[in-house]
């Protein structure tokens, strides 16, 4: 069974960086099978794919036009965690971030997987 | 970006009834199309994937169908635990997009 445990603080100010991060167990970040996501929600925005990472024989990224500036999805092999940096937040970005897998071997995928979701709050 | 309009927004309905959502894509996705499940205070939960093969362990009254540009989500008989919000959402290509939600409320 696949688990995501986030973490991180749940309050940034403006003009800073906002930092996660989603622990993997029952998997591994560096399959060949899945990709590793972050997604958020907010009343206004609803639920935004923001980017993903993977690994297919070397380490890919991809990520929305709308904080591609800005955003950096990270895997930790180590650790077997992958991570979110978005920087010079503005209120804008108050949402609830989740972590979440898509599921490659049907070749649907799906975001069959999610962590508990986290309440990331921007205000100084 | 790919669109993805669902209908009704919300609507009411009562223990056992039939209940339909749709869902609508701006161009034509296939059948890379899945439907999430959220309770208030959780993460979404797949239901379905490729528009219409059910997740391991979610419960045969749901039911998906379509393809190309038209989805819909069907609870044969709605059941407490149900009620909830239904997301839609296209993994045909990227950026992954979802529809906007429609709330299953007690009539």
């Amino acid at each position: 069974q696949v688990q995501l445990q986030q973490s991180g603080p749940g309050l940034v100010k403006p003009s800073l960086t906002l930092s996660l991060t989603c622990a993997i167990s029952g998997d591994s970040v560096s399959s060949n099978s899945a990709a590793w996501s972050w997604i958020r929600q907010s009343p206004s925005r609803g639920l935004e794919w923001l980017g993903r990472t993977y690994y297919k024989s070397k380490w890919y990224n991809d990520y929305a036009v709308s904080v591609k500036s800005r955003i950096t999805i990270k895997p930790d092999t180590s650790k077997n965690q992958f991570s979110l940096q978005l920087n010079s937040v503005t209120p804008e970005d108050t949402a609830v971030y989740y972590c979440a897998r898509v599921d490659w071997s049907s070749g649907w995928q799906p975001f069959d997987y999610w962590g508990q979701g986290t309440l990331v709050t921007v205000s100084s | 970006d790919i669109q993805m309009t669902q209908s009704p927004s919300s609507l009411s309905a009562s223990v056992g009834d039939r209940v339909t959502i749709t869902c609508r894509a701006s161009q034509s996705i296939s059948s890379y199309l899945n439907w999430y499940q959220q309770k208030p205070g959780k993460a979404p939960q797949l239901l379905i994937y490729a528009a219409s093969s059910l997740q391991s362990g979610v419960p045969s009254r749901f039911s998906g169908s379509g393809s190309g540009t038209d989805f819909t989500l069907t609870i044969s008989s709605l059941q407490p635990e149900d009620f909830a919000t239904y997301y839609c959402q296209q993994s045909y290509s990227s950026p992954r997009t979802f529809g906007q939600g429609t709330k299953v409320e007690i009539k």
